[in-house]
């Protein structure tokens, strides 16, 4: 079944302890890319990446760090999470930038 | 600044009849429309999507409508149906030069559907 799966689908933390969560797509699609979702603000992206080894900042990349070491894969990385990090995060996938973009289940994240 | 904008929160329709789900953009090198359909504690779902160069797309029971000189989209789904109730987004793409293949998203429109 063609899907993106992300790891954990919730989690809460404590500020500070660094984190990671995983995103894989099993389509073959070059582009990926994060999104939070936050009340009132629909969603907003992250990072995104182009293809492997090419990533970039997207509207509020601040406190994320990304990397794509293959195609499939694309972890969105906290260092040091901070309480306005609490969100909903989606990773999707598309099989090139512009297109139609596939979303996983979503990730929910508590900072306390 | 929100250059997507869906300003009706909610929208609530008796089922069989049409639920018309609107959205504004500010940005007019956008040239891609899409709307995602999204349930509680599920990913959005892609639904229909419109390119600028055509006014109208049709699947199934889901019509999008582009007015580009009004900057304005639509979204009827005719007959409505209770498995309709969700929250619906509606998403703007530039895939002109420099596509970075962002989607812009709106703040999201909930449908709810009586039987």
């Amino acid at each position: 079944e063609a899907q993106v799966t992300q790891n954990p689908r919730y989690l809460i933390t404590v500020t500070g302890k660094k984190l990671t969560v995983t995103c894989s797509q099993n389509m073959n699609h070059e582009y990926m890319s994060w999104y939070r979702q936050d009340p009132g603000l629909g969603l907003r992206q992250i990072y995104y990446s182009m293809n492997v080894e090419v990533t970039d900042k997207g509207d509020v990349p601040e406190g994320y760090k990304v990397s794509r070491k293959e195609k499939r894969n694309f972890p969105l990385i906290l260092e040091s999470p901070s309480p306005n990090q609490t969100s909903l995060y989606f990773c999707a996938s598309s099989l090139i930038a512009g297109y139609e973009q596939f979303f996983g289940p979503g990730t929910r994240l508590t900072v306390l | 600044d929100q250059q997507v904008k869906q300003n009706s929160p909610s929208l609530s329709v008796q089922e069989g009849r049409i639920s018309i789900l609107n959205c504004d953009y500010t940005n007019s090198m956008f040239d891609y429309f899409l709307w995602y359909k999204k349930y509680p504690a599920e990913g959005p779902t892609f639904l229909i999507s419109i390119s600028s160069i055509k006014d109208k797309n049709e699947d199934g029971r889901f019509t999008v409508f582009l007015n580009k000189s009004a900057k304005h989209l639509s979204l009827h789904i005719v007959p409505s149906q209770p498995g309709d109730s969700a929250v619906y987004f509606c998403a703007a793409s530039d895939r002109g030069s420099g596509n970075t293949g962002k989607l812009i998203f709106g703040q999201g429109t909930t449908l709810q559907v009586k039987p």
